[in-house]
């Protein structure tokens, strides 16, 4: 079955600066790749998504991209504020199945 | 508003002690999640339900029970709570089954369960 690798398990940037954090998945078949925000004490929500047939989408500062050769995707998270601090979930799904597989999180410290 | 409802937020209990986690969406989903989540495992799946009386195993089924009497309620049931079903479960919902961003998974604000 399909499995989602997601690093780095933490991540401490300074405020303004860059943060990345990277997923990998098994199954080729794989075509809808969400990704999830849960911060402290609440809810995951769906912060952005990407399907198979584009490489990268954008929605103001963070961006998403997708490599299906190698199987992998990134959050990208620029000009990095305090309130981006959350937990982080990638996420899998392939259309013949309805389940959505999740990584095991990525905690965001952004240090003002 | 709409929203993925669950109750109790927290409970405790002891090993063996039958107990129920209720969840209900006022959005009219047809699909329907439960996840625990823990340290170091992210969130999974423990069972999902694609409409009314479809129910179906996810990642993590064992020691958990669910139905799907209505389309609005999705009840976890633990038979027999043991201390490794100790978790943060959270229920999802939405409009279908494969996920988009026009039908995004909503979940609700989690049940934090401690069996002793």
């Amino acid at each position: 079955g399909e499995n989602v690798e997601q690093h780095p398990s933490t991540l401490s940037v300074q405020e303004g600066d860059s943060a990345v954090i990277k997923c990998t998945y098994s199954d080729s078949a794989s075509n809808y790749f969400p990704w999830y925000k849960q911060e402290l004490g609440k809810r995951p929500q769906l912060i952005i998504d990407i399907r198979s047939n584009v490489g990268e989408k954008k929605d103001q500062r963070i961006a998403v991209t997708l490599n299906k050769t190698a199987k992998h995707f990134s959050l990208h998270i620029t000009e990095t504020q305090p309130e981006d601090s959350a937990v982080y979930f990638c996420a899998a799904q392939m259309d013949s199945s309805y389940k959505l597989i999740f990584g095991s999180g990525t905690r965001l410290l952004v240090r003002p | 508003e709409a929203q993925v409802t669950q109750n109790p937020r927290y409970l405790i209990t002891v090993t063996g002690k039958k107990l129920t986690v209720t969840c209900s969406q006022n959005m009219n989903h047809e699909y329907m999640s439960w996840y625990r989540q823990d340290p170091g495992l992210g969130l999974r799946q423990i069972y999902y339900s694609m409409n009314v009386e479809v129910t179906d195993k996810g990642d993590v089924p064992e020691g958990y029970k669910v139905s799907r009497k209505e389309k609005r309620n999705f009840p976890l049931i633990l038979e027999s709570p043991s201390p490794n079903q100790t978790s943060l479960y959270f229920c999802a919902s939405s409009v279908v089954a494969l996920h988009s961003y026009n039908s995004p998974l909503h979940f609700g604000n989690g049940t934090r369960l401690t069996v002793t």
